[in-house]
Order: C-alpha cells, then structure tokens, then sequence
C-alpha cells in the first residue's frame, strides 16, 4: 500500500532535549515536505527536499533541521525543542509535477508537545 | 501563487449535495485548482483537481468558472464521514503548497 509513514504518533519532551521525527515513503517520490500546523493557522511549511542531498526552507524554518540521504526518507530535527513548537506536524511526498499530477499524500501525523 | 478564499464554515444536511464555493480571482494561466480535505486531525488527503474542465471522480466533482476566478467543489450525498476541513489550493508548476484554514462543512444527520 502507497503511504507516508511517521513516527512515532505522540511525544511529550521537554525543553532543550533533542528529537527527531521519522519520515518514511514507500512510493519512491522526489519531493518531500514537512508541515506544522497550529489552531487558526492552517498548515506552514517548514522544510521541504526536491530530491536527495537537496533540502530548503519553507515559511517556518527557524528551530528545525532536516536532512534527505536516502530518497525514502526525511527526517525532521529538533535540536533544542521549546513550548512553542507544540504542534501537530505532517510530512508529505509527491512524485514529479507533470507524472503525479503535484498531488502531495500526507501522513497519519505527530502530535508533539514540549513542555 | 495565487490566493483563495473560501467560506469559513457550512452545513449541510445527509444526503443532500454539498457545494463548497472558493474564489480565487487571481488565478493566472497555468495554475491548477486543487482540493484537499482534513478530516478531524489527519492528514490532508487530495480529492480532486483542474485546470479549466470540469473534473468528477469517485470522490466529487469540480465546477471551474468559465473565467477561471472561482470555483465549486460538489459532494454529491453527503455523508456524516464528509464532515471535516476543505482546502481549496491554486498552484502552478511548483510544490509550494498554501494551505489556507479551508471550510469547516459539518454534515447533519
């Protein structure tokens, strides 16, 4: 089944401890992205990587590391988490504009609160 | 990429056809209309898609003005599971996503 895997689904951390937040596809897409999203806020995007070893910032970079060595996988960082990257996140994976049609599949999600 | 704008909430009744209007005036040539649903908190999941036609898929149909400034997306019979947040996103030959804060369509039962 074609899916966009994340884990874990909930975590509680605290302040300063470092965590990383797996992105996983299994429908061997170029394009990858992770997106926040807060309450009245819609979906931000944060990081996104057109292919391997090619990663940019989104609207809301600040505090977040990615990286992409392997094309299936694009990891979300957080060096030294703080209360006000409390959100739910999802990454997302799209296949080449013209072929997939820009149609972007999105994870199940990771709550994250950091207290 | 241009801009939408869409209705912050709707109901609509079971089993009735829910038409969710979006108006995106600023649509130039080669942009594409998308949508895309989030149902409670999980991801966003794609519905469906145009240029200029109108679109159907098992899914919904998509009624584009012939100007290209707005937009409907139509859900048929309306199901209690269709209850959830409908984003209208314009995007060209790039990937750079805007979500918006969609329409809240609550079906009634």
């Amino acid at each position: 089944e074609a899916q966009v895997t994340q884990n874990p689904r909930y975590l509680i951390t605290v302040t300063g401890k470092k965590l990383t937040v797996t992105c996983s596809q299994n429908m061997n897409h170029e394009y990858m992205s992770w997106y926040r999203q807060d309450p009245g806020l819609g979906l931000r995007q944060i990081y996104y990587s057109m292919n391997v070893e090619v990663t940019d910032k989104g609207d809301v970079p600040e505090g977040y590391k990615v990286s992409r060595k392997e094309k299936r996988n694009f990891p979300l960082i957080l060096e030294s988490p703080s209360p006000n990257q409390t959100s739910l996140y999802f990454c997302a994976s799209s296949g080449p504009i013209l072929l997939a049609k820009n149609i972007q599949y999105f994870g199940a999600g990771t709550r994250l609160s950091v207290l | 990429d241009a801009k939408t704008t869409q209705p912050t909430s709707m109901d609509c009744a079971e089993g009735r056809a829910a038409n969710l209007p979006c108006n995106h005036s600023t649509i130039s040539g080669n942009e594409y209309v998308y949508w895309y649903r989030q149902i409670h908190s999980q991801g966003p999941q794609y519905i469906i898609h145009g240029l200029k036609n109108n679109e159907t898929n098992e899914m919904a149909s998509l009624i584009i003005t012939e100007d290209r400034k707005s937009s409907t997306l139509i859900l048929p019979h309306a199901t209690l599971r269709d209850t959830a947040v409908y984003y209208c996103i314009v995007l060209g030959g790039t990937y750079k996503y805007i979500f918006g804060t969609g329409t809240r369509l609550k079906v009634l039962a």
